[in-house]
This record gives structure tokens, sequence and C-alpha cells, in this order.
């Protein structure tokens, strides 16, 4: 059962367009999200991240979004760079119990082209 | 600061062979362990979880086990290699909850 989703497994932009990275996920006891950028043969390294309490969280480039209601986020990278090129993870995690450990998604594969 | 360090980098074992991996953190006390793994096209798998020493969740069967001997040390073990433990494992600490997981360099595994 896969709790958290990136449905699309690549996307690939224009130099200096919008990234936008898009993550839903399935359990309601989730109130923690952050996102992961890994480059081959690497640890992932964190990006941003965003508490329920909020529906937005800006850093840089990145901002994330949050819809409790639908339970979706998405990142969006804003200028997009060629050494944005990476597998993006999207993660979630809960208060409690075994809702606390970090799971995440696939992964998408974003290519941003000169 | 803290640092979290893996080991070895690469690693290529025979079919049958033992496995061990070892995790450690500095500069932090009382910190969550994760051992994941990255197959291809499969994203990061959790495999063991631990809050604290002796304590280890299992997310999946599998041929692996883990063992947490010390405060910040986090051990992937197995008794025997299958070909289909070939993968990319990655070691990680957070400082509870909400709080953003640091990643080891990972361990590149080729069982042959």
């Amino acid at each position: 059962d896969q709790q958290v989703k990136q449905n699309s497994p690549s996307l690939s932009v224009q130099e200096g367009r919008i990234s936008i990275l898009n993550c839903d996920y399935t359990n309601s006891m989730f109130d923690y999200f952050l996102w992961y950028k890994k480059y081959p043969a690497e640890g992932p390294t964190f990006l941003i991240s965003i508490s329920s309490i909020k529906d937005k969280n800006e850093d840089g480039r990145f901002t994330v979004f949050l819809n409790k209601s639908a339970k979706h986020l998405s990142l969006h990278i804003v200028p997009s760079q060629p050494g944005d090129s990476a597998v993006y993870f999207c993660a979630a995690s809960g208060k409690n119990g075994a809702n606390s450990k970090l799971t995440f998604g696939k992964g998408i594969t974003l290519s941003v082209r000169p | 600061s803290q640092t979290i360090h893996q080991w070895p980098a690469t690693l290529v074992q025979p079919v049958g062979s033992p496995l061990s991996l070892e995790c450690t953190v500095e500069g932090t006390s009382n910190p969550n362990l994760y051992w994941y793994r990255q197959a291809a096209g499969r994203g990061l798998q959790l495999l063991f979880y631990s809050v604290g020493i002796g304590q280890i969740s299992s997310e999946v069967p599998q041929n692996l086990s883990a063992s947490r001997p010390q405060d910040r040390q986090f051990i992937l073990s197995s008794k025997k290699l299958l070909l289909s433990d070939s993968s990319f494992y990655l070691c990680a600490w957070t400082g509870g909850v909400h709080t953003e997981a640091f990643f080891g360099q990972g361990t590149r595994l080729t069982v042959v």
C-alpha cells in the first residue's frame, strides 16, 4: 500500500521555466511533509518542508504548496536550472507511533534542458 | 554539528555470503535511525526503523536484519545474501517527529 504517491515518473522542462512536481498521500495522520533531491549514487538531500498548519512554504527558488483537503502537495521550482536535474522525492510523517516514521514516494526524475 | 557516516561505499559479495553494513551518527543523542533501500524504479523503500537501543521495527519481510547495539550505531546484516539483495542501501537519522531526515552517502551492494 503506497501511502505517498508520485504518479509521474519523470518531468522535462526548459531552463528558466517553472517545474511543478506533484505528490499525493492517503494517510490522514500525516501532518509533516518534505521534499528531497537525489543525485545518482548519493544520499538524498533535504530541500524544503511544510507542516499541515500551513499551506505554503517558500525558500528561495523552491516553494511547497499543501492542499490538505485534497491530500496533495506540490513543489515549484522557479526558475528551473540545469543543476536542478535530479530525482525528487516527496516524504511524509505523522506525530505518533507507526506514523512517525518517514514514508517516501517513488520519486520523479526532473530534467532541465539548457 | 551532526554527521552521519555509512560504509562501505561499494561492496561486491558472492551469493550466500554474510553482510554487515554499518552506520554511525555523531553530534546528537537518541536519534531515530532508518535503513532504506533504493531499487531501480522503486523509490526509497523503508527496511528498518529504530527509536532506541535494541528497538527495531521491520517494515518488509526479507533476507535482512538490523541491530542497534549503541545509541548512535545502526547495523544492517544478512546471514546469506541473495542475488535480489543487490541494491543501493541508505542509512538516515532524524531528531524526532516533524524533523527532516539526514542521509548517509549510501552503499552500492552488488551480489554476484
